[in-house]
């Protein structure tokens, strides 16, 4: 069973850094490339970020840019989302979930396939 | 960037009916490429449909998705009490990924 377990949230004033984890068990982690995605109350899904399944490649949506770096650990099973800068808008739950990338004969297909429960990060003076 | 907006944004329909949910694309997006979600509140969001029309794996057939180009729905045939939750299309393109802002399903 695929499990993804987000952690690292909590409270932080506006400026200051956080680094969420996700602790990732039940699946070949290193054959998959990895996302985040948040949701800030009462809002909904905003893609964050995507990472390769080597991690060598990384994109980011143009609200994280510059603030956010994604990464990852194979030998951990562990995937990062380093956010510094962070601004009140940042509030979220952050989720981490696996990007699934597959071909058939008529096409490519990508989709987020498992998620976790989420952490939240709340950014308030 | 590709925008999604859904339509409506909230839908009141009683359990045994028939759901349409609408995702409109601001520019064509390959069908390969779009997927529906459902999200209940405290919980992680539970892919249903990949490739505009493909079920997830363990997702009942009364959950259907169509579409092409600028236009994608999301069908539940008969509504079961365990359906209403928040429904979001999402697209890739261009190494980006966005959500349409969610339909909310409620109990009428």
């Amino acid at each position: 069973e695929v499990q993804l377990l987000e952690s690292g949230g909590g409270l932080v004033q506006p400026g200051e850094s956080l680094r969420l984890s996700c602790a990732a068990s039940g699946f070949i982690f290193s054959n998959y490339a990895m996302s985040w995605v948040r949701q800030a109350p009462g809002k909904g899904l905003e893609w964050v970020s995507v990472i390769s399944a080597s991690g060598g490649t990384t994109y980011y949506a143009d609200s994280v840019k510059g603030r956010f770096t994604m990464s990852r650990d194979n030998s951990k099973n562990t995937l990062y989302l380093q956010m510094n800068s962070l601004r009140a808008e940042d509030t979220a739950v952050y989720y981490c979930a696996t990007r699934e990338g597959f071909s058939d004969s008529s096409g490519y297909y990508r989709f987020f396939q498992d998620w976790g429960q989420g952490t939240l990060v709340t950014v308030s003076s | 960037e590709i925008v999604l907006t859904q339509s409506p944004g909230t839908l009141s329909l009683s359990p045994g009916e028939r759901a349409t949910l609408s995702c409109r694309a601001s520019q064509s997006v390959t069908s390969h490429y779009l997927a529906w979600y459902q999200h209940k509140p405290g919980r992680a969001p539970r892919l249903l449909i990949y490739g505009a029309s493909s079920r997830a794996t363990g997702i009942p057939d009364r959950f259907s998705g169509g579409g092409s180009g600028t236009d994608f729905t999301l069908t539940i045939s008969r509504l079961e009490p365990e359906d209403f939750a928040v429904y979001y299309c999402q697209q890739y393109s261009n190494s980006r990924y966005s959500f349409g802002q969610g339909t909310k399903l409620e109990i009428k």
